[in-house]
């Protein structure tokens, strides 16, 4: 199946920082990817689509000064995560579909600890 | 997307057949049933999808029933591995993955 890397696996970082994460295609292309968060013991709850070559768009209660997307290229989304506090601690999970797909593939995953 | 109706949690021996059901009562005629899982830790993990007919893969077999109001997942020799949280997600909105609360499969020795 179709590969999706995430990029890093796990950072920790001082509240007030800023983190970006890097979500990768490696062996397809797509025009939007998909952003999750994922607490403990709970479902992943979509963020944001990231669109290439226009802004993401957000889902409702998602604040987007504060998780900022850019999707540089077909293979390329990031997610920064602004001023981060210990409450964004979470999963951060990234999922494309191929163009001509209808299943979606999912990142390992980016494990976010503000301290 | 339809919303769907998972068990929370199933029990199933290692190399038994593990069974697991969705209820999808107001899919669409156009919509697929999806079903990932995702074990501990780890992103979610495509397993197979159906429209009307059954489907199977290297991993799993898919029956939809024939008015399409449910399916069930058949994970046909499970082992320790299989243990992890399956979703069943009736639709893909804009090409969005919604996830539901999902069953967690916990596979026994």
């Amino acid at each position: 199946g179709a590969v999706v890397s995430q990029h890093p696996s796990r950072v920790i970082c001082k509240s007030g920082t800023s983190v970006k994460i890097e979500c990768r295609s490696l062996d397809f292309q797509a025009t939007t990817m998909f952003w999750y968060r994922q607490f403990p013991k709970q479902s992943l709850m979509l963020m944001a689509t990231s669109n290439e070559g226009s802004k993401a768009t957000y889902e409702q209660g998602v604040e987007k000064d504060k998780f900022l997307i850019n999707h540089a290229s077909l293979t390329l989304s990031t997610l920064t995560v602004t001023s981060a506090h210990p409450e964004d601690s979470s999963f951060y999970i990234c999922s494309a579909t191929p163009l001509q797909g209808l299943e979606g593939f999912f990142g390992p995953g980016t494990r976010l600890t503000v301290l | 997307d339809a919303k769907t109706t998972q068990p929370p949690s199933m029990d199933c021996a290692e190399g038994r057949a593990a069974n697991l059901p969705c209820n999808h009562s107001t899919i669409s005629g156009n919509e697929y049933v999806y079903w990932y899982r995702q074990i501990h830790s780890q992103g979610p993990q495509y397993i197979i999808h159906g429209l009307k007919n059954n489907e199977t893969n290297e991993m799993a077999s898919l029956i939809i029933t024939e008015d399409r109001k449910s399916s069930t997942l058949i994970l046909p020799h499970a082992t320790l591995r299989d243990t992890a949280v399956y979703y069943c997600i009736a639709g893909h909105r804009d090409d969005k993955i919604i996830f539901g609360k999902g069953t967690r499969l916990h596979i026994l020795p």
